[in-house]
């Protein structure tokens, strides 16, 4: 597996702060991405990334900004956070043709 | 039509028993299909790749029809062990981009 690390594993915040979600891979993969989960959506890709500094849109990336300024990290920011990004979100890596995902973090917004 | 679909179950079988899952996808040029495993409140994680002349994995199998552009996954000799929702995932071609769906989710009853 691709060695993946999110921090933090549970957050709360209240509507209208900024929050960051750290995503950190143990390898040096070039390929790594940002889904949330939702029930009744499945998972959704947000962002990814094919490189540091190599970021672009997925499905749903409205509210939402990363940066990759090293290959080991991919953080994903919500600017402003909305009760609809109460979900669950995986970083994950491409290795190969397959994708490895990490533990998640369960963000919820009040 | 929704591009990747799946039954969502649930599917409660005895121990012992065999269970099929299936899902059909949307997009005639997916190139690359794989079978993820994602237990309660846990990252998914990749079962097997499916490949065109289908493949097996111990009690696993899976196989590819993409003419009929549809995805299958057998378990043999069903243990407690694989109880969990298992995700019909399609990767497009020339993408690093997964399409999941929503999932199935398996009880294996003792």
């Amino acid at each position: 597996d691709a060695g993946i690390t999110q921090s933090p594993r549970y957050k709360i915040t209240e509507t209208g702060r900024q929050v960051t979600l750290m995503c950190h891979q143990t390898w040096s993969h070039s390929y790594m991405f940002w889904y949330r989960q939702d029930l009744g959506h499945g998972l959704r890709l947000i962002y990814y990334s094919a490189a540091a500094d190599i970021t672009d849109k997925g499905e749903v990336p409205d509210g939402y900004v990363v940066s990759r300024s090293k290959t080991e990290n991919f953080p994903l920011t919500l600017e402003s956070a909305t009760r609809s990004q109460t979900s669950v979100y995986f970083c994950a890596a491409q290795q190969g043709y397959e994708q490895y995902f990490g533990p998640g973090t369960r963000l919820t917004v009040t | 039509r929704k591009e990747v679909e799946q039954d969502p179950g649930p599917f409660n079988v005895p121990e012992g028993a065999t269970v099929a899952f299936n899902c059909t996808y949307s997009n005639s040029a997916s190139q690359s299909f794989f079978w993820y495993r994602q237990d309660c409140r846990k990252e998914p994680k990749l079962l097997m790749s499916v490949y065109s002349s289908g493949n097996e994995d111990g009690r696993f199998t899976a196989q590819l029809n993409r003419a009929s552009q549809y995805i299958s996954l057998l378990i043999r000799d069903s243990k407690l062990s694989d109880s969990a929702t298992y995700l019909c995932v399609v990767k497009g071609a020339g993408s690093y981009q997964l399409t999941f769906g929503k999932g199935t989710k398996l009880s294996v009853i003792p």
